[in-house]
């Protein structure tokens, strides 16, 4: 059974491009979760998808987007790439419903030059 | 109100001894509190989880001690081994609210052998 899968694992961008990030849950999870963990810092929550929608959102400006597929996969853009933004982004997954944990992926290392 | 503070920052525990990691958090709303373990190049994985209905919970080597009064909860790790040896977060989330997790700052515990 895997788990929540993300690609790629590393990536390097320049200040101004734009990225997008790509998260499998794991089998049987419908519930997508953002983090972005600074380095030597906890995650912090940038949003959540359920049914294709955003369902709530951290506090993160609008340069931060995503996307759920009808298969529960999802997609993280960042656009207008800032020096700030270089963290590990980590997906998690869940089933909705209370007292449901969320499992999380390996992550993928952005690097802003 | 959504911070959850951890201490310490850093903590090295011989081979064996008892690793305590302490939380605190203001939002009373909260009512769901796990730990999380993460590995260099890994994401966190969940250790346990308590809910605000009980004040201890113990599974294997680790338990999760909570003082609903006071606003903490600490994580207790007994007989310590090298394999413990990782970064340690609190969290906190309202289940009604989709689980959106506040993390703690992390806590790098090292097991000397």
């Amino acid at each position: 059974d895997a788990g929540v899968t993300q690609s790629p694992t590393h990536l390097i961008k320049t200040r101004g491009q734009q990225v997008t990030l790509r998260c499998s849950p794991k089998s049987g999870h419908d519930t997508v979760s953002w983090y972005q963990q600074a380095l030597g810092q906890g995650p912090q929550f940038i949003f959540q998808y359920y049914e294709e929608e955003e369902r709530q959102r951290g506090n993160f400006p609008d340069r931060f987007s995503g996307h759920q597929f009808p298969n529960y996969s999802s997609e993280l853009n960042v656009n207008a790439l800032l020096l700030g933004d270089s963290a590990l982004y980590l997906c998690a997954s869940s089933t909705t419903g209370s007292n449901q944990p969320q499992h999380f992926g390996d992550g993928t290392r952005l690097s802003i030059l | 109100q959504q911070q959850v503070k951890q201490s310490p920052q850093s903590l090295i525990v011989q081979k064996g001894g008892i690793s305590i990691i302490n939380c605190a958090y203001e939002n009373t709303a909260f009512d769901y509190f796990p730990w999380y373990q993460q590995f260099p190049g890994k994401g966190p994985a969940l250790l346990i989880a308590i809910r605000p209905d009980v004040s201890e919970k113990k599974e294997g080597r680790f338990t999760i001690s909570f003082n609903k009064s006071a606003k903490q909860f600490s994580l207790h790790i007994m007989d310590s081994q090298p394999g413990d040896s990782a970064t340690y977060f609190c969290a906190a989330s309202i289940i009604s609210g989709f689980q959106k997790l506040v993390f703690g700052t992390g806590t790098r515990l090292l097991v000397s052998p």
